[in-house]
């Protein structure tokens, strides 16, 4: 089974500046039939279900500020918020859905400095 | 507008069984595969069940395989998640979630607890 390792477990960042985590698969996640990469980034903040952020490693969900990007390819991917909001506050997940058991990361804890 | 609806969740001891409903709406349900996944208190996300769009093809996390069976009723517009001999670490919110490629829509969970 893919293993996805996230790091760092928490960071915390000032209002305005960069966030970047990073999320590790163990073996490709890329399909090369059609070039992409069965990658998504989600945010969860408590009491509610994981929210859809990016998909394809990079194209943001529908409704979602443009301060979220999604980058990488292959096996190793970032998300970064390029300017941290206070409504940002969240633990952030990775996940591959390049196989039907899905495997998502521990988690990132993103918190206002 | 696309909704999934859980329902079921509920204080249950060790050894016990439980049912779990998704109701299914805003699509044509009988056109995708679903999966259940679950979140114990302060973890990450972990994928339990995949189902088929027609059932032919279930597929379970080594964790549960042997206790839980995943089943639809696309004439109900229903998924559902038979959890027999639970256990202690089974304690976790559980979501339906829609299979589009991707798990592209979610629903807000149902908790179950087993403790004695």
């Amino acid at each position: 089974d893919i293993v996805m390792t996230q790091s760092p477990d928490s960071l915390a960042v000032s209002l305005g500046e960069r966030a970047t985590i990073n999320c590790k698969s163990s073996q490709s996640i890329l399909y090369s039939s059609n070039n992409k990469n069965f990658l998504a980034w989600y945010q969860q903040k408590p009491g509610q279900p994981p929210k859809l952020l990016i998909y394809w490693a990079s194209t943001r969900e529908s409704g979602v500020p443009d301060r979220f990007s999604g980058s990488g390819s292959g096996t190793d991917f970032t998300l970064t918020i390029s300017s941290l909001q206070a409504e940002d506050v969240a633990v952030y997940y990775c996940q591959q859905y390049y196989t039907t058991v899905r495997a998502f990361g521990h988690g990132t804890k993103v918190e206002i400095k | 507008e696309v909704q999934l609806v859980e329902s079921g969740g509920d204080l249950v001891q060790p050894g016990g069984s439980l049912r779990l409903s998704c109701a299914a709406s805003g699509f044509t349900f009988s056109d995708y595969g679903m999966n259940w996944i679950r979140q114990a208190p302060g973890k990450g996300p972990e994928w339990v069940s995949y189902i088929s769009s027609s059932s032919d093809t279930m597929m379970y996390a080594d964790s549960v395989r042997g206790r839980f069976t995943v089943s639809r009723d696309n004439a109900k517009n229903s998924l559902y998640l038979e959890m027999n001999s639970l256990r202690d670490e089974d304690t976790a919110v559980y979501y339906c979630a829609r299979v589009q490629w991707l798990d592209d829509y979610w629903g807000q969970g149902t908790l179950v607890t087993v403790s004695s």
